[in-house]
């Protein structure tokens, strides 16, 4: 069955602090990969997508990146933190019609 | 362009009572509609899906949801509300004519709140 891994799962870290949040899923090939934002506990705000291997879409212009090195690895990134990126981070796979969420990251930034 | 409405911050409804969670949406060409639900700091969980025949779908937990093409819309129901379906809940819609990435929009999301 496909599962899909994310961690850590909460994580503080003070601004101007690099981050790397690490996502990876099993039991399929070629996901598209997302990662999302929910804010102040509400709605979800899609960050990046990833139809293969190195090919990133960015969606919203932020402080952050995302690299998909691996088939079914997808990392979330930022050279320097600011108070701006708390926030919950939540990564996804998707195949067809059906989509799958991580238990998700709580990111604080102090 | 899609999008989707959730007009409802939150619903309170008693225990044993049925709930409705309000979803309405956009799209240019057919829908594929889901809902999710999230409990306080976890990703989300899939509820259930509207692809294509019935207009009424059935999900987990007892929950359903009811295709409506006609006022675009995709309400969440049960029965019998629990005190453990106190959540958040998601609905997401896709256009299935915009290609091969499957990018859902979510409405804002409807906390509900079921009473002892």
């Amino acid at each position: 069955s496909q599962t899909i891994h994310q961690w850590p799962a909460t994580l503080v870290q003070p601004v101007g602090s690099p981050l790397s949040l690490e996502c990876t899923v099993e039991g399929t090939s070629n996901p598209n990969l997302y990662w999302y934002r929910q804010a102040a506990g509400r709605g979800l705000q899609l960050l990046f997508y990833s139809v293969g291997i190195g090919q990133i879409s960015s969606e919203v212009p932020q402080n952050l990146s995302a690299s998909r090195p691996q088939d079914r690895q997808f990392i979330l990134s930022s050279k320097k933190l600011l108070l701006s990126d708390s926030g919950f981070y939540l990564c996804a796979w998707a195949m067809g019609t059906e989509a799958f969420f991580g238990q998700g990251t709580r990111l604080t930034v102090v | 362009a899609q999008s989707v409405a959730q007009p409802e911050d939150q619903v309170n409804v008693a225990e044993g009572n049925p709930l409705t969670v309000k979803c309405t949406y956009s799209v240019s060409g057919n829908p594929y509609l889901f809902w999710y639900v999230q409990y306080p700091n976890r990703g989300l969980q899939f509820l259930l899906k509207y692809i294509t025949g019935d207009n009424l779908v059935k999900g987990s937990y007892g929950f359903e949801a009811e295709f409506n093409k006609s006022q675009t819309s995709f309400h969440l129901k049960k029965p019998s509300a629990l005190v453990s379906d106190s959540a958040l809940y998601f609905c997401a819609v896709r256009d299935y004519s915009s290609g091969g990435s499957y990018i859902p929009t979510f409405g804002r999301g409807t906390s509900l709140i079921v009473h002892p």
